[in-house]
This record gives C-alpha cells, structure tokens and sequence, in this order.
C-alpha cells in the first residue's frame, strides 16, 4: 500500500514565524501535491512537483514556496506564516502508472496565532 | 475559468437506500473524472476513476456515471450503511496532462439508521 506521511498531525505557530511541513512517500511516485482545505472553500491547490527540483504553482501559491529534492520528500515552506494561512494543509503523491489517482497523507493542522 | 459543483447541502438518506450525489463541470472537456471519500480529519482516500470513454463504472456497491455532454457524473451507494457516511469529492483533470486535478467542495453524505 502507498503510504504518504506528514511531519505533524496539529501545529501551532506565530505569525512572522518560518513554517515547515514535511510530507514523504514510499512508493517512487513522479508527482507530489501540497493543498489546503477551508470550509466551503475545498481543496485548492499551492503548488506541485512532477520530478525532483521540479515544481509549478497551483491556484494559491502567494505565501509558499516549497523544495523537493529527494523523489520520496516534498516540503512547503511559509516563509513568515500569517494568521490567514491557519488551515489544513494535505500533502498527495501520484503517478502515471497508476492513472493518477492521488494518494492522500493524513493532514496537517495549523494554526497560526 | 472552471468550475466544478457538488451540492453543498448534506444529503441525508436512510440506511438500505441508494445514495446518489453529483458532479457538474463547466468549461473543459476531461479526459477523465474521479470520487474520493473523506472522513473528518482525515485526508481523502480514492475511490473511482471514469474515463470520458466510459459510460458507467462499478465497484461493489459503489457506481460512476459520467455524461460528457451534461458534463456531470453522477456516484451512487447502493444499499448504504451508516458506515458510508463522509464527504464525497469528485476531482477533474484540467490541464490534459494528467498530473493535476481540480476538486469540487465535496457533498456530505449521512446515512441514518
């Protein structure tokens, strides 16, 4: 089974603070994801990496940055995280070979206070 | 600029009884259309993927539509269970490449006893 892992399930942080999340995958997929979920407002993605050091903006990447460069591990990094930025990040590998189906982590809540 | 709607309201269905949700598109042509489910807290797990080919898919108790004129898919729980209850997103691919989805909102599901 495809495991996706994320570095923590619940953060708290300040707001100016650098914010790192991890998210690691074991099955050599191509493609990793980093999303956030508000109510009502869904899934929207941040940013995306279809190959190591490879990476391409989503809808809403004003805020983030991120780094891959290892296959299995992709970061997003909030350089100084704000109060609008609390929200639950979910990371998600994919890959061709499977049609593209995604495969979530657990999510990361964080609160920025 | 695409748009892709669930009902946002949650659907309360009784337990035994076919639960059918759905999904609206406008403005792309995908070449495919997947369901994943959401437990609270949880990230999503897949479910299904249709290709634009196909008209209907099955696993289980679960099956897919998908009109590509209407540009609507529509997923049905036959004989749910209070185990069913979740959120429910369809996601879209559309940049063509198929590396990149685009998901709806999500609808609730709660099967009651």
């Amino acid at each position: 089974d495809v495991k996706v892992t994320q570095s923590s399930r619940y953060l708290v942080k300040r707001t100016g603070e650098k914010v790192f999340l991890e998210c690691v995958q074991d099955m050599d997929h191509e493609n990793m994801f980093w999303y956030r979920q508000d109510p009502g407002l869904g899934l929207r993605l941040i940013y995306f990496s279809y190959d190591v050091k490879m990476k391409e903006k989503g809808d809403i990447p004003e805020g983030y940055s991120v780094s891959r460069e290892k296959k299995e591990r992709f970061s997003l990094i909030l350089e100084s995280a704000s109060t609008n930025q609390t929200s639950m990040y979910l990371c998600a590998s994919s890959t061709r070979a499977s049609g593209y189906e995604q495969y979530f982590g657990p999510g990361t809540r964080l609160t920025v206070t | 600029s695409q748009k892709i709607e669930q009902n946002s309201e949650a659907l309360n269905i009784q337990e035994g009884k076919t639960a059918t949700l759905t999904c609206n598109y406008t403005n792309y042509s995908p070449a495919y259309l997947q369901w994943y489910r959401q437990d609270p807290g949880r990230g999503p797990v897949f479910l299904l993927l249709i290709r634009e080919n196909e008209k209907e898919k099955r696993k289980e108790r679960l099956k897919v539509t998908f009109d590509t004129t209407l540009k609507q898919s529509l997923f049905h729980i036959t004989a749910s269970q209070p185990a069913d209850s979740a959120t429910y997103l369809c996601a879209i691919d559309i940049t063509g490449g198929g590396n990149k989805l685009t998901f709806g909102t999500g609808t609730q599901l709660k099967v009651e006893l």
